[in-house]
Protein backbone atom coordinates (compact mmCIF):
# COMPACT_ATOMS: atom_id res chain seq x y z
CA UNK A 1 0.00 0.00 0.00
CA UNK A 2 1.57 3.22 -0.90
CA UNK A 3 -0.15 5.27 1.43
CA UNK A 4 -1.06 9.19 0.27
CA UNK A 5 0.73 10.34 -2.41
CA UNK A 6 1.50 13.55 -4.02
CA UNK A 7 2.87 15.22 -6.54
CA UNK A 8 5.02 17.10 -7.16
CA UNK A 9 7.33 16.87 -3.91
CA UNK A 10 8.70 20.53 -4.77
CA UNK A 11 7.37 23.61 -7.08
CA UNK A 12 8.77 26.94 -7.73
CA UNK A 13 7.10 29.73 -8.88
CA UNK A 14 6.71 33.60 -9.61
CA UNK A 15 4.21 35.88 -7.95
CA UNK A 16 0.36 35.78 -9.72
CA UNK A 17 1.07 32.54 -11.62
CA UNK A 18 -1.22 29.56 -11.22
CA UNK A 19 -0.16 26.27 -9.58
CA UNK A 20 -2.07 22.84 -9.31
CA UNK A 21 -0.84 20.34 -7.09
CA UNK A 22 -2.21 16.45 -7.40
CA UNK A 23 -3.22 13.53 -4.64
CA UNK A 24 -3.48 10.21 -4.53
CA UNK A 25 -5.53 9.01 -1.59
CA UNK A 26 -4.66 5.92 0.59
CA UNK A 27 -6.28 2.21 -0.97
CA UNK A 28 -9.78 1.88 0.03
CA UNK A 29 -9.99 6.06 1.22
CA UNK A 30 -13.20 8.52 -0.73
CA UNK A 31 -12.43 11.67 1.26
CA UNK A 32 -9.54 13.79 0.63
CA UNK A 33 -8.65 17.35 2.81
CA UNK A 34 -6.45 19.51 2.16
CA UNK A 35 -4.18 21.72 4.40
CA UNK A 36 -1.56 24.38 4.09
CA UNK A 37 1.50 24.70 6.85
CA UNK A 38 3.41 27.27 6.68
CA UNK A 39 7.06 27.51 8.06
CA UNK A 40 7.23 26.97 11.75
CA UNK A 41 2.87 26.99 12.06
CA UNK A 42 0.67 24.17 12.29
CA UNK A 43 -1.69 22.65 9.20
CA UNK A 44 -4.69 24.76 8.46
CA UNK A 45 -7.53 23.38 6.90
CA UNK A 46 -8.35 24.27 3.28
CA UNK A 47 -11.12 21.94 2.25
CA UNK A 48 -12.64 18.89 1.74
CA UNK A 49 -13.80 16.97 -1.36
CA UNK A 50 -16.00 13.75 -1.31
CA UNK A 51 -18.16 12.53 -4.32
CA UNK A 52 -16.43 14.68 -6.33
CA UNK A 53 -17.81 17.63 -4.09
CA UNK A 54 -16.36 20.07 -1.94
CA UNK A 55 -18.25 19.46 1.14
CA UNK A 56 -15.91 21.62 4.03
CA UNK A 57 -14.27 24.83 3.54
CA UNK A 58 -11.94 26.61 5.75
CA UNK A 59 -10.99 30.42 5.54
CA UNK A 60 -9.35 29.93 2.38
CA UNK A 61 -9.77 32.67 -0.62
CA UNK A 62 -11.44 31.70 -3.28
CA UNK A 63 -8.35 31.57 -5.21
CA UNK A 64 -8.03 28.25 -3.63
CA UNK A 65 -10.02 25.52 -5.43
CA UNK A 66 -10.42 21.81 -5.87
CA UNK A 67 -11.63 18.98 -7.50
CA UNK A 68 -11.81 15.21 -6.72
CA UNK A 69 -11.95 12.87 -9.58
CA UNK A 70 -14.18 9.43 -9.86
CA UNK A 71 -10.88 7.76 -8.61
CA UNK A 72 -10.81 9.89 -5.56
CA UNK A 73 -7.77 11.72 -6.30
CA UNK A 74 -7.92 15.36 -6.12
CA UNK A 75 -6.12 18.48 -7.65
CA UNK A 76 -5.35 21.78 -5.43
CA UNK A 77 -5.34 24.72 -7.62
CA UNK A 78 -3.81 28.39 -6.91
CA UNK A 79 -4.59 31.23 -8.71
CA UNK A 80 -2.69 34.65 -8.56
CA UNK A 81 0.07 33.49 -6.18
CA UNK A 82 1.31 35.57 -3.44
CA UNK A 83 4.66 35.87 -1.61
CA UNK A 84 2.08 34.47 1.36
CA UNK A 85 1.23 31.26 -0.39
CA UNK A 86 4.59 29.67 0.28
CA UNK A 87 4.44 26.80 2.61
CA UNK A 88 3.76 23.01 2.86
CA UNK A 89 0.79 21.96 0.87
CA UNK A 90 -0.71 18.75 2.77
CA UNK A 91 -3.20 16.02 1.35
CA UNK A 92 -5.10 14.01 4.04
CA UNK A 93 -7.58 10.99 2.99
CA UNK A 94 -9.67 8.93 5.42
CA UNK A 95 -12.95 7.43 4.77
CA UNK A 96 -16.60 8.40 5.72
CA UNK A 97 -18.56 7.48 8.95
CA UNK A 98 -17.43 7.91 12.31
CA UNK A 99 -13.79 7.91 14.28
CA UNK A 100 -12.53 8.77 10.35
CA UNK A 101 -10.31 11.51 11.93
CA UNK A 102 -8.86 8.43 13.81
CA UNK A 103 -8.09 6.82 10.49
CA UNK A 104 -6.71 10.41 8.34
CA UNK A 105 -3.13 9.93 6.81
CA UNK A 106 -1.41 12.30 5.78
CA UNK A 107 1.08 12.69 2.64
CA UNK A 108 4.61 14.07 2.87
CA UNK A 109 3.04 17.00 1.09
CA UNK A 110 4.11 19.61 -1.72
CA UNK A 111 6.63 22.36 -1.24
CA UNK A 112 5.16 25.19 -2.83
CA UNK A 113 7.77 28.61 -3.06
CA UNK A 114 6.67 31.46 -4.76
CA UNK A 115 9.86 34.23 -5.38
CA UNK B 1 -6.47 34.71 20.93
CA UNK B 2 -5.66 31.23 19.26
CA UNK B 3 -8.30 28.47 19.47
CA UNK B 4 -5.41 26.15 20.27
CA UNK B 5 -1.82 27.24 21.71
CA UNK B 6 1.35 25.04 21.58
CA UNK B 7 4.66 26.19 23.01
CA UNK B 8 7.10 25.34 19.86
CA UNK B 9 9.96 25.33 21.79
CA UNK B 10 12.71 23.68 20.72
CA UNK B 11 12.64 21.80 23.56
CA UNK B 12 16.12 19.50 24.00
CA UNK B 13 16.49 16.39 26.43
CA UNK B 14 18.63 14.02 27.31
CA UNK B 15 18.63 10.34 25.98
CA UNK B 16 16.13 8.57 28.75
CA UNK B 17 14.26 11.69 29.62
CA UNK B 18 11.05 11.99 30.36
CA UNK B 19 9.33 14.65 27.89
CA UNK B 20 5.78 16.37 28.46
CA UNK B 21 4.25 18.20 25.71
CA UNK B 22 1.21 20.57 26.03
CA UNK B 23 -1.38 22.55 24.82
CA UNK B 24 -4.02 24.58 25.52
CA UNK B 25 -7.47 25.26 23.92
CA UNK B 26 -10.31 27.83 24.10
CA UNK B 27 -13.02 26.37 22.31
CA UNK B 28 -15.22 24.54 24.53
CA UNK B 29 -16.82 22.21 21.74
CA UNK B 30 -13.54 19.74 20.87
CA UNK B 31 -14.25 16.42 22.04
CA UNK B 32 -11.42 14.62 20.43
CA UNK B 33 -7.80 15.26 20.57
CA UNK B 34 -4.50 13.94 19.03
CA UNK B 35 -1.34 14.05 18.83
CA UNK B 36 0.98 13.67 15.66
CA UNK B 37 4.40 13.46 14.84
CA UNK B 38 6.17 15.42 11.92
CA UNK B 39 9.16 14.18 10.53
CA UNK B 40 11.36 17.11 8.58
CA UNK B 41 10.17 17.46 5.24
CA UNK B 42 7.42 14.50 6.20
CA UNK B 43 3.42 14.41 6.62
CA UNK B 44 2.22 14.08 10.08
CA UNK B 45 1.71 10.63 11.51
CA UNK B 46 -1.03 9.75 14.02
CA UNK B 47 0.72 8.50 17.88
CA UNK B 48 -2.61 9.38 19.78
CA UNK B 49 -6.30 9.56 19.67
CA UNK B 50 -8.68 10.31 22.86
CA UNK B 51 -11.82 11.28 23.14
CA UNK B 52 -12.90 13.40 26.31
CA UNK B 53 -11.24 13.46 29.43
CA UNK B 54 -8.80 10.88 30.64
CA UNK B 55 -6.02 9.00 30.28
CA UNK B 56 -4.88 6.99 27.47
CA UNK B 57 -1.33 4.75 26.95
CA UNK B 58 0.53 3.40 24.39
CA UNK B 59 4.27 1.62 24.83
CA UNK B 60 5.85 4.71 25.64
CA UNK B 61 3.71 7.53 24.86
CA UNK B 62 0.85 8.41 27.17
CA UNK B 63 -1.84 11.23 25.99
CA UNK B 64 -3.92 12.88 28.79
CA UNK B 65 -6.99 15.82 28.60
CA UNK B 66 -8.44 17.80 31.38
CA UNK B 67 -11.45 19.18 29.60
CA UNK B 68 -12.27 21.10 32.54
CA UNK B 69 -8.87 23.18 32.18
CA UNK B 70 -8.83 23.38 28.39
CA UNK B 71 -5.36 21.48 28.59
CA UNK B 72 -4.14 18.40 27.05
CA UNK B 73 -0.46 16.45 27.05
CA UNK B 74 1.52 14.18 25.55
CA UNK B 75 4.27 12.19 28.11
CA UNK B 76 7.19 10.38 26.36
CA UNK B 77 8.78 7.77 28.41
CA UNK B 78 12.84 6.94 28.05
CA UNK B 79 13.09 9.48 25.20
CA UNK B 80 15.32 7.93 22.11
CA UNK B 81 16.99 9.96 19.36
CA UNK B 82 14.61 8.50 16.90
CA UNK B 83 12.09 10.61 18.72
CA UNK B 84 13.09 14.06 18.02
CA UNK B 85 10.33 15.29 15.49
CA UNK B 86 8.31 18.36 15.86
CA UNK B 87 4.73 17.42 17.45
CA UNK B 88 1.66 18.77 16.89
CA UNK B 89 -1.60 18.75 19.39
CA UNK B 90 -5.11 18.30 16.91
CA UNK B 91 -8.32 18.52 18.16
CA UNK B 92 -12.04 18.33 16.61
CA UNK B 93 -15.59 18.63 17.68
CA UNK B 94 -16.56 15.52 16.07
CA UNK B 95 -14.97 12.24 15.33
CA UNK B 96 -16.00 12.08 11.37
CA UNK B 97 -14.77 14.00 9.27
CA UNK B 98 -14.14 17.57 10.50
CA UNK B 99 -11.30 19.41 10.15
CA UNK B 100 -9.05 19.20 12.61
CA UNK B 101 -7.24 22.01 14.48
CA UNK B 102 -3.67 22.13 15.15
CA UNK B 103 -1.39 23.80 17.23
CA UNK B 104 1.94 25.42 16.30
CA UNK B 105 3.81 22.41 16.80
CA UNK B 106 6.70 21.72 19.45
CA UNK B 107 10.21 21.03 17.37
CA UNK B 108 12.24 18.26 20.30
CA UNK B 109 15.86 17.52 20.05
CA UNK B 110 16.66 14.54 21.79
CA UNK B 111 20.39 13.98 22.58
CA UNK B 112 22.10 10.90 22.63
Amino acid sequence: DAGVTQSPTHLIKTRGQQVTLRCSPKSGHDTVSWYQQALGQGPQFIFQYYEEEERQRGNFPDRFSGHQFPNYSSELNVNALLLGDSALYLCASSTTGGRSNEKLFFGSGTQLSVL
Amino acid sequence: QKEVEQDPGPLSVPEGAIVSLNCTYSNSAFQYFMWYRQYSRKGPELLMYTYSSGNKEDGRFTAQVDKSSKYISLFIRDSQPSDSATYLCAMSSYSGNTPLVFGKGTRLSVIA
